[in-house]
């Protein structure tokens, strides 16, 4: 069965430091997103990609974040510097298309930042 | 501003034990509701998608239903191993693919 991979699946970094995640989605799958879930909460959308171009990144905190897909298959996300707030776990999903399909997450990567 | 309010936040089962889980939401243009089941330090994983009132959809223990203004995921009978937080997302009619979620409720289902 095919799965969302994602690396590392943990991650500790003192703040200021840079961060950087990778995601690589379902084969065929032409929509990414990035998510953040803070402990507790339900996950929070950061950015949506169709193919290589952003869709959403309206909640993304552009000033310390940075999100790209370049070739339109996998993807990285980078905070640079992380502070203490960024501890979540950092999701990533993939569909088929875009309105109508149902959204498959991976595993996440755990970031706790000290 | 779309919005998902679960209920309860908390939940304590015996085995055997039938329930059922709130989704109540808010959206303008629903465009489907989703649920996920999350264990912990997991990612989540889709169960059931429904998009109009009145839709009912089943896997093994677990029935989604739909109104026009919340959802209902109904446990039939759980095992220990039903243990999770479960998700309730929407997705509205403000364009893109955006999902807005609930905060889940945590189901512990006892031996």
């Amino acid at each position: 069965e095919a799965e969302v991979a994602q690396s590392p699946r943990y991650k500790i970094t003192e703040k200021s430091q840079a961060v950087a995640f990778w995601c690589d989605p379902i084969s065929g799958h032409a929509t990414l997103y990035w998510y953040r879930q803070i402990l507790g909460q339900g996950p929070e959308l950061l950015v949506q990609f169709q193919d290589e171009s952003v869709v959403d990144d309206s909640q993304l905190p552009k000033d310390r974040f940075s999100a790209e897909r370049l070739k339109g298959v996998d993807s990285t996300l980078k905070i640079q510097p992380a502070e203490l707030g960024d501890s979540a776990m950092y999701l990533c999903a993939s569909s088929y298309g875009d309105s109508l399909y149902e959204q498959y997450f991976g595993p996440g990567t755990r970031l706790t930042v000290t | 501003e779309d919005q998902v309010t679960q209920s309860p936040e908390a939940l304590r089962l015996q085995e055997g034990e039938s329930s059922s889980l709130n989704c109540s939401y808010t959206v303008s243009g629903l465009r489907g509701l989703f649920w996920y089941r999350q264990d912990p330090g997991k990612g989540p994983e889709f169960l059931f998608t429904l998009y109009s009132a009145g839709e009912e959809k089943e896997k093994e223990r677990l029935k989604a239903t739909l109104t026009k203004k919340e959802s209902f995921l109904h446990i039939t009978a759980p095992k220990p191993e039903d243990s999770a937080t479960y998700l309730c997302a929407v997705r509205g009619g403000g364009g893109g693919n955006k999902l807005t979620f609930g905060t889940g409720t945590q189901l512990k289902v006892e031996l």
